[in-house]
């Protein structure tokens, strides 16, 4: 049973332009949410976090959105860089588990 | 460095071998998570120390992988007789604590011949 899906592989996006990624979950026990950005052949980094008790966060050009009654949250980066090209991972945290549950990811890739 | 280290970076072994994986977590972190990473997957959970105490290990696919850290810094993910479907990344994070970000490091990818 997979708690966190990413429905998306993969998106294309071109330059400057608004890049939204999705995620959704099953868990409503968890108690936040972070992102994480891959790049091949290094370990995921932290992006940005969000409380289950906020419904957004804003992070520069990050902003995560949460919607608890649809359990739903969505990434969007803008303006939208060729260095943003990369995999990206929801992940939720708290509910009864250690550590984080996350999604299979979305390969964002920023056209020039 | 100040991140977490695992070594080696690659490894290749033939089925049926012993493979020893290691992580260094950032110093002072008291939480180490192994998770393992198939292809097109996310970072599948494998265990959780607190300090040298094994929390949890419920991730861990089978009897053939063992973890520990034993004086509550290093920690060493040992995978006996190695199979084809053990190919994975297995990453190591740490935290300050059991909760909130964890710090990754670059993970040890494993072939399996």
């Amino acid at each position: 049973d997979q708690q966190v899906k990413q429905n998306s592989p993969s998106l294309s996006v071109q330059e400057g332009r608004i890049s939204i990624l999705n995620c959704d979950y099953t868990n409503s026990m968890f108690d936040y949410f972070l992102w994480y950005k891959k790049y091949p052949a290094e370990g995921p980094t932290f992006l940005i976090s969000i409380s289950s008790i906020k419904d957004k966060n804003e992070d520069g050009r990050f902003t995560v959105f949460l919607n608890k009654s649809a359990k739903h949250l969505s990434l969007h980066i803008v303006p939208s860089q060729p260095g943003d090209s990369a995999v990206y991972f929801c992940a939720g945290g708290g509910g009864g588990a250690d550590g984080l549950t996350f999604g299979k990811g979305t390969h964002l890739i920023i056209q020039p | 460095g100040a991140g977490v280290s695992q070594s080696p970076r690659y490894k290749v072994a033939k089925r049926g071998q012993d493979v020893a994986l290691r992580c260094d977590p950032i110093s002072g972190h008291v939480s180490l998570f192994w998770y393992q990473q198939a292809l097109g997957q996310g970072p599948e959970f494998l265990t959780y120390f607190q300090n040298e105490a094994q929390l949890d290990k419920s991730g861990l696919p089978s009897d053939r992988f063992f973890a520990e850290r034993p004086e509550g810094s290093v920690s060493t993910l040992k995978i006996q007789r190695t199979q084809q479907e053990d190919s994975a990344v297995y990453l190591c994070a740490s935290s300050l604590g059991a909760h909130g970000e964890l710090f990754f490091g670059e993970g040890s990818r494993l072939t399996v011949l």
